[in-house]
């Protein structure tokens, strides 16, 4: 069983579309953060949140963390071939001396 | 600055035999990790090096291994191969040495593409 779900597994849309997608847990994270891999490449990290209902934004991307610290989400608007890729959500406990990773979300962004 | 690097980029092996796989870090840091990364199931966390020391382990057997040198590469060993060790292994550097993996920023190599048959 993943410590953190992220859903949908994967998510095939047009140029041009909004997306959602969504990182969850029943455990509380002192931090979470977001990384995009392509493919033959390793992650690489996009943002870090910090503070319950903390929102961030990276040009296109905005990312929140939940009020409660359990749950986080991006959202790509007008959503661009370049932003293929798989994106993985990773939590820190401070319980534990490692991140939490999801599975992850394959995105692909059709022109 | 040069990324992480990682050698080989793909390699196929048979059941039993074993493999070490490289990992140089990115010039100045210190922390290596290393994870395995299978479909679905995310990265999981095989163990940590700092200072030729490993600091922490995940979950595997002991048939995975690792080391780090003096000058911070380090290599991880599989031994006596299974079909499920089939995986990308990443390996991650990071500048803070006193605060590992979880809350320091880690650079991440493209990885090795190991398959078993």
């Amino acid at each position: 069983t993943q410590l953190l779900e992220q859903s949908p597994q994967f998510l095939s849309i047009q140029e041009g579309e909004n997306l959602t997608v969504y990182c969850n847990s029943s455990s509380v994270f002192s931090s979470l953060q977001w990384y995009r891999q392509e493919p033959g490449e390793g992650p690489v990290l996009l943002v870090t949140v910090v503070t319950g209902g903390e929102v961030k934004k990276l040009k296109r991307l905005t990312f929140q963390f939940g009020d409660a610290r359990k749950d986080s989400s991006l959202h790509i608007t007008a959503a661009q071939p370049g932003d293929t890729g798989l994106y993985l959500c990773a939590g820190n406990m401070d319980s534990n001396y490692q991140l939490i990773w999801g599975a992850g979300t394959k995105l692909i962004i059709k022109p | 600055k040069a990324g992480v690097t990682q050698t080989p980029r793909y390699l196929i092996k048979t059941r039993g035999q074993q493999v070490t796989l490289s990992c140089s870090p990115i010039s100045g840091h210190r922390s290596v990790s290393w994870y395995q990364q299978t479909p679905g199931q995310g990265l999981q966390f095989l163990f940590e090096y700092f200072s030729e020391t490993q600091r922490n382990k995940g979950n595997f057997p002991g048939r995975f291994s690792g080391r780090q040198f003096s000058n911070s590469r380090s290599e991880m060993n599989v031994s006596t191969l299974e079909l499920g060790d089939s995986a990308l292994y990443l390996c991650a550097s990071s500048a803070n040495p006193s605060t590992g993996p979880s809350t320091d920023t880690q650079y991440f190599g493209p990885g090795t593409r190991l398959t078993v048959l």
